[in-house]
């Protein structure tokens, strides 16, 4: 069964830096691209990144670039957000997703998400 | 103007069948773009259903039933969802999202009442 669950999601000052992280369980990470999508309160989902299975290909939404930073560690089964430069609106449930290196069925599987509370 | 369009709301009976559209912005050619449906209800992650380009090029969700289905209307640069059956646990939000300019680009949803 495909998992994944996300953590470290807290009450950040604007300004402030967080950083998320997602750990996979039921499939192979490795060998799958993965994404990071927010949804704020009452709000539809937004994405945030997109990075390849390899990492070589990262792709940020025109809302976060230059503030936020995609990694993985294939070997821990891991994908992270570096988030600085945090922002009122930035406050939302962040959610990790599989994905695809190519076309596939993007972002079949999610976890429960992770409240990123942006306020002074 | 937003990339992909979804009316906010609509409802149809038990047992009918829904439409749920999802106009892509005028100069974006709905014919050239892979289509993807996600169902998502309170307090949960959206789910995917599945995922529409032509009739050659579509899948279904695993696990998701077939009265689920993805469709086009190229005379209004649409996706459409199709819903058939209609049950009380269809009610939820649905969301539309496609590949656009090196990023997801989700529509603003619509929400489902079945009543």
């Amino acid at each position: 069964e495909v998992q994944l669950v996300e953590s470290g999601g807290a009450l950040a000052q604007p300004g402030g830096s967080l950083r998320l992280s997602c750990i996979a369980s039921g499939f192979t990470f490795s060998t799958y691209a993965m994404s990071w999508v927010r949804q704020a309160p009452g709000k539809g989902p937004e994405w945030v990144s997109y990075i390849r299975s390899d990492s070589k290909t990262i792709y940020y939404a025109d809302s976060v670039k230059g503030r936020f930073t995609t990694s993985r560690d294939n070997a821990r089964n891991s994908l992270y957000l570096q988030m600085n430069g945090l922002r009122a609106e930035d406050t939302a449930v962040y959610f990790c997703a599989r994905d695809y290196d190519g076309w596939g069925d993007s972002l079949d599987h999610w976890g429960q998400g992770t409240l990123v509370t942006v306020s002074s | 103007q937003a990339v992909l369009t979804q009316p906010a709301s609509l409802s149809a009976s038990p047992g009918a069948s829904a439409s749920l559209t999802c106009t892509l912005r005028s100069g974006i050619n709905v014919d050239s773009y892979m289509i993807y449906w996600y169902q998502q209800k309170p307090g949960s992650p959206p789910q995917y259903l599945l995922r529409y380009k032509s009739d050659s090029d579509k899948k279904q969700g695993s696990g998701v039933p077939s009265r689920f289905s993805g469709s086009k209307d190229a005379s209004a640069n649409a996706g459409i969802l199709l819903i058939s059956g209609l049950q009380s646990e269809d009610e939820g939000d649905y969301y539309c999202m496609t590949w656009h300019s090196s990023a997801w680009v989700f529509g603003g949803g619509t929400k489902l009442t079945v009543l």
